[in-house]
């Protein structure tokens, strides 16, 4: 199976800060990589899709970079609700894999 | 819009069948270009994909799962279904349907249900 390693696993910030997740894969997976945010007691919510793309209706403030093995996901001038806990996850190779996760909480 | 609903049991005993079914609504199950999958997360813990399902009934199954695992598809009915075999408390865990997109969509997993319950216990 392909690791997901998200770093940190948990960060905090407070309103307006940027701030930048790492996913990390234990072989390449060229840009199927996506981004989940989840809020507690909610179902996982699709950011970005393919490494780099902005699922629709997702504010600009959110990117995502990287491919083959190294991924990040920037979220710019954090806002109320972005405190959550993203995931990554990998569609390269079955079984799909995730990353364990990374908590933001408010500073 | 598509949107997914989870209906399951709540409770289990161990060494049974968990069975789960989602509903789709607003579309079609049967439009093609989509797999159904089955997701689940344990307390506190990351998710873990469990399989998913084409309409026309082929299906991929995560190893770790694979021999207690059946997916199935009831396009009448516009559902999917989940059956676990020979569960144990390990089994507790949050579970969650959802569409996984095609090429053009990074086979993201782009519409989710909001996730059953389901509790392993005597």
């Amino acid at each position: 199976d392909i690791q997901m390693t998200q770093s940190p696993s948990s960060l905090s910030a407070s309103v307006g800060d940027s701030v930048t997740i790492t996913c990390r894969a234990s072989q390449s997976i060229t840009t199927y990589l996506n981004w989940y945010q989840q809020k507690p007691g909610k179902a996982p919510k699709l950011l970005i899709y393919a490494a780099t793309t902005l699922q629709s209706g997702v504010p600009s403030r959110f990117s995502g970079s990287g491919s083959e093995t190294d991924f990040t996901l920037t979220i710019s001038n954090l806002q109320p609700e972005d405190f959550a806990t993203y995931s990554c996850q990998q569609s390269h190779t079955i079984p799909w894999t995730f990353g364990q996760g990374t908590k933001l909480d408010i500073k | 819009q598509v949107q997914l609903q989870e209906s399951g049991p709540g409770l289990v005993k161990p060494s049974q069948t968990l069975s789960v079914t989602c509903t789709v609504s607003g579309g079609s199950i049967s439009s093609g270009g989509y797999y159904w999958s089955w997701i689940r997360q344990h307390p506190g813990k990351g998710l873990e994909w469990i399989g998913h399902i084409f309409y026309s009934g082929n299906t991929y199954y995560n190893p770790s799962l694979k021999t207690r695992v059946t997916i199935s598809v009831d396009t009448s009915k516009n559902q999917f279904s989940l059956r676990l075999s020979s569960v144990a408390a390990a089994d507790t865990a949050m579970y969650y349907c959802a569409r996984r997109a095609g090429y053009n969509y990074g086979y993201a997993l782009d519409v989710w249900g909001q996730g059953t319950t389901v509790i392993v216990s005597s």
